[in-house]
Parts: C-alpha cells; sequence; structure tokens
C-alpha cells in the first residue's frame, strides 16, 4: 500500500533562517506531488506542484521554493524565513491521468506545524 | 473560478444523532468531489471520493452524495459519535492541478 511520510511534525525557525521540510513517498511511482498550507479557519493554499523529476510549478509568489531530487521525494525549502511563513504545511500525492481528472484523490501526510520568531 | 464554501463552520450535536455537513461549489465542472477528515494538529485524512459520474458513495457509517447541477455535495454521518469530533473538509478538483478546499466544519459530538 501507499505511504506518505513527512517531517518534521514541529520546527520553530527564527526569522531569517534556512527551512527544509522533506516528504516522501512509498508504494507507487512517478506520483503527483504537492505541497499545500494550511491558516487557521481557512482552506488549503497551493504552493508547488511537481508532476515528475525536476519538474515544479510554483502557484504563489513567496519566499518558498520547492524541489523534486528524486520520484518519490519533495522538499520544500526557504532560505530565508520571513514571519509570514509560519503556519501549517502538508505534503500530497495523487495519481492524475490527463484529462480524467483524479482518480484515487489526494494522500496527505501528517503535517509540519512551522512557528517563525 | 471555482469557490467552495462550507456550511456551517461549527457544529455541536450531542451522540447518537444523525448528521448532515454540506459542500457547495460554484463551478459544476468538476471531475470528482473528496471528503476528508482532519484532526487538531494533523493531516488530512481521506474518507470518500465521488466521481463526477457518481451520485453517492458510502463507507461504513458515512454516506456523501453529489449533485452537479445543484453544485452540492453532502456527508452524512449516522450515529455519531464523541471519537467522529474533528474538522470536516470537502474539495473538489475541477481539472489539471487545480482542487479548491473548502475551509470545513468544526463538528464536536457530547458524549
Amino acid at each position: 500500500s501507499q505511504t506518505i511520510h513527512q517531517w518534521p511534525a514541529t520546527l520553530v525557525q527564527p526569522v531569517g533562517s534556512p527551512l527544509s521540510l522533506e516528504c516522501t513517498v512509498e508504494g507507487t511511482s512517478n506520483p503527483n506531488l504537492y505541497w499545500y498550507r494550511q491558516a487557521a479557519g481557512r482552506g488549503l493554499q497551493l504552493l508547488f506542484y511537481s508532476v515528475g523529476i525536476g519538474q515544479i510549478s510554483s502557484e504563489v509568489p513567496q519566499n518558498l521554493s520547492a524541489s523534486r531530487p528524486q520520484d518519490r521525494q519533495f522538499i520544500l525549502s526557504s532560505k530565508k524565513l520571513l514571519l509570514s511563513d509560519s503556519g501549517f504545511y502538508l505534503c500530497a500525492w495523487s495519481a492524475l491521468l490527463p484529462g480524467q481528472g483524479l482518480n484515487y484523490g489526494y494522500t496527505f501526510g501528517s503535517g509540519t506545524r512551522l512557528t517563525v520568531v | 473560478k471555482q469557490e467552495v464554501t462550507q456550511i456551517p463552520a461549527a457544529l455541536s450535536v450531542p451522540e447518537g444523532e444523525n448528521l448532515v455537513l454540506n459542500c457547495s461549489f460554484t463551478d459544476s465542472a468538476i471531475y470528482n468531489l473528496q471528503w476528508f477528515r482532519q484532526d487538531p494538529g494533523k493531516g488530512l485524512t481521506s474518507l470518500l471520493l465521488i466521481q463526477s459520474s457518481q451520485r453517492e458513495q458510502t463507507s461504513g457509517r458515512l454516506n456523501a452524495s453529489l449533485d452537479k447541477s445543484s453544485g452540492r455535495s453532502t456527508l452524512y454521518i449516522a450515529a455519531s459519535q464523541p471519537g467522529d469530533s474533528a474538522t470536516y473538509l470537502c474539495a473538489a478538483h475541477t481539472g489539471g492541478f487545480k482542487t479548491i478546499f473548502g475551509a470545513g466544519t468544526r463538528l464536536f459530538v457530547k458524549a
């Protein structure tokens, strides 16, 4: 069965410090990978998605970047964190067939609570 | 532009009650709609996925329906239990990599 791992679970970082959040998927190949941010009481905001190694699409201009060095690995990074980067970050994967939408829906990781101080 | 609304934002019910959570979307051209459960500080757990060609899906005490023409989906929870207390989110997939999530309904089931 497919599983998704995301770490760390919580992180407290000072303003201006770098960030690296990692997500890995097991039990599937060539997944579509996503990074979302969730603000309290609001819906999820798509930050980045990737359809393959080295292929990253950004949805929101921001202080963050993403990379996909391996098929089942997705990394969210920042060179210098801002206070506004605080939030709950979620990694997800899906299987997507072009023209057919999502067949199996999204599977999410357990999330990372980032607090920038 | 697709918008997804969940009403109410919060709901408190006594244990054993049957309840309905609502999800409305503005663009009926969706591929599927997915319901999730989120416990505090945790990730989203998928409950049910309804493809656009389906009318409903069932899993245990949960039943989700989809009416594309009216832009509505409902999640029915039978015989609610305190363990059902969580935030429930719906998500409408409109093609490509666009999925719009509702803000969720926070459910509290009182013992």
